[in-house]
């Protein structure tokens, strides 16, 4: 079946260090591609998707292209700050139905 | 963006007691809800999917008799924990999809409900 792998976390980097969250899908058909954020004590936020191969989708100075030949989507940031601290979903919504399947998450902590 | 929200967003009840939480669409209609249960540092897992005036769709492993799930209008779906233990004990997430366009309808995700049985 579908499913989502993301780096394990934790993540810990300094401000301003530059971030990059792997993310691999195995899906059949054409999926659309997700990152959710989980702030502390929130629910979850999308942050940005993609909906075809090549498409980049942006937000907030994050970033993630939908590449097909390697089957990822993973996420980048030139310059984080503590404020990006939480914890970051990968995910997939099949073309076949609205279900999406979730990454296991990657914890992200900033130290200022 | 569109809206939907969780009512209450933190609940503590005894154990066998049952609880009732509430998933609302506040800008749209939702024709479709799902429903997510999100262990201590783990991912979401897929509960039920839920389409207005009809019967939840449940995922492999997850009793339907102990997680009632209604769908009565466009904008309101309830998630009832039936004489709930302290292994019931998650955090719950309600998404909302609207606007009958079906696949790639993005979905919403409400901000939760943390139950606490003892």
């Amino acid at each position: 079946g579908d499913s989502v792998t993301q780096m394990e976390g934790p993540v810990t980097l300094s401000e301003e260090a530059f971030l990059t969250i792997n993310c691999t899908y195995t899906a059949t058909g054409y999926p659309s591609l997700f990152w959710y954020v989980q702030y502390p004590g929130e629910g979850l936020q999308l942050l940005l998707k993609a909906t075809k191969a090549d498409d980049k989708g942006s937000n907030k100075g994050f970033e993630a292209t939908y590449r097909k030949e390697t089957t990822s989507f993973h996420l980048e940031k030139g310059s984080v700050q503590v404020s990006d601290s939480a914890v970051y979903f990968c995910a997939l919504e099949s073309n076949r139905d609205d279900k999406i399947i979730f990454g296991k998450g990657t914890r992200l902590h900033i130290l200022p | 963006g569109a809206v939907v929200s969780q009512h209450p967003s933190r609940v503590i009840c005894k154990s066998g007691t049952s609880v009732k939480i509430e998933c609302r669409s506040l800008d749209f209609q939702a024709t479709t809800m799902f429903w997510y249960r999100q262990f201590p540092k783990q991912s979401l897992m897929l509960m039920a999917t839920s389409n207005e005036g009809s019967k939840a769709t449940y995922e492999q492993g997850v009793e339907k008799d102990k997680f009632l799930i209604n769908h009565a209008s466009l904008t309101l779906s309830t998630l009832t924990v039936t004489s709930a233990h302290p292994e019931d004990s998650s955090f719950y997430i309600c998404s909302a999809q609207g606007g009958g366009r079906g696949w790639g309808e993005t979905q919403y995700f409400g901000p939760g409900t943390r139950l606490l049985v003892l």
